[in-house]
């Protein structure tokens, strides 16, 4: 099935830094969301945009719609041991279905303390 | 709580055995969703139910099965069919109204071979 193009696969950083991240398609999307997932969870929503050029803050992460439609990127501030796991984006094509969202193959982040 | 549970939390599989994976919730949502994760192939979608007593097929539904006989319980049945069933399990759910509520998950279901 098709996916999204989701980079850097993996980062490993120091404490404080900032982290960012993005997502490609080659799909118009109407819907961008962002999920983490911690080792034997499921994902957790963290943001989730609506319209293109929306830009959405939770706590130190922000996301942003893509003017195109095509692409997100969630960026994390001054990040902290407790960011460590996989974020994955996941983008709807269809907003009257909700059967299609597509999903990014994930970043794992290490954040070193 | 409002939530989304699923259990068991592992589990393991015999060949030739059929198994179940349970997911309830009660967030009161009309849409449910099964997926599989591989590790470095993300969410594939299995099967996906709109509304009781109502489902399709998602991208990988081969050798699974389900039923949605009351809004809140969305279970998974792995079958002898499945050649490669191990895997982690997610179970998720939304409100489709307007078919832009995201999707909450579970804490997901692994499953192993013996």
């Amino acid at each position: 099935g098709q996916q999204l193009n989701q980079s850097p696969q993996s980062m490993f950083i120091q404490e404080g830094e900032d982290v960012s991240m993005n997502c490609t398609s080659s799909s118009i999307f109407n819907t961008w969301l962002w999920y983490k997932q911690e080792p034997g969870e499921g994902p957790v929503l963290l943001i989730a945009l609506y319209k293109a050029g929306e830009l959405t803050s939770n706590g130190r992460l922000t996301a942003q719609f893509g003017i195109t439609r095509k692409d997100s990127f969630l960026n994390i501030s001054a990040s902290i041991p407790s960011d460590v796991g996989i974020y994955f984006c996941a983008g709807k094509v269809n907003a009257g279905n909700n059967r299609k969202l597509i999903w990014g193959l994930g970043t794992s982040l290490a954040v070193n303390p | 709580d409002g939530g989304i549970t699923q259990s068991p939390k592992y589990l393991f599989r015999k060949e030739g055995q059929n198994v179940t994976l349970s997911c309830e919730q009660n967030l009161n949502h009309d849409a449910m969703y099964w997926y599989r994760q591989d590790p470095g192939q993300g969410l594939r979608l299995i099967y996906y139910s709109q509304i009781v007593n109502d489902f399709q097929k998602g991208d990988i539904a081969e050798g699974y099965s389900v039923s949605r006989e009351k809004k809140e319980s969305f279970p998974l049945t792995v079958t002898s069919a499945q050649k490669n069933p191990t895997a982690f399990y997610l179970c998720a759910s939304s409100n489709s109204l307007g078919g832009l509520q995201p999707q909450h998950f579970g804490d997901g279901t692994r499953l192993s071979i013996l």
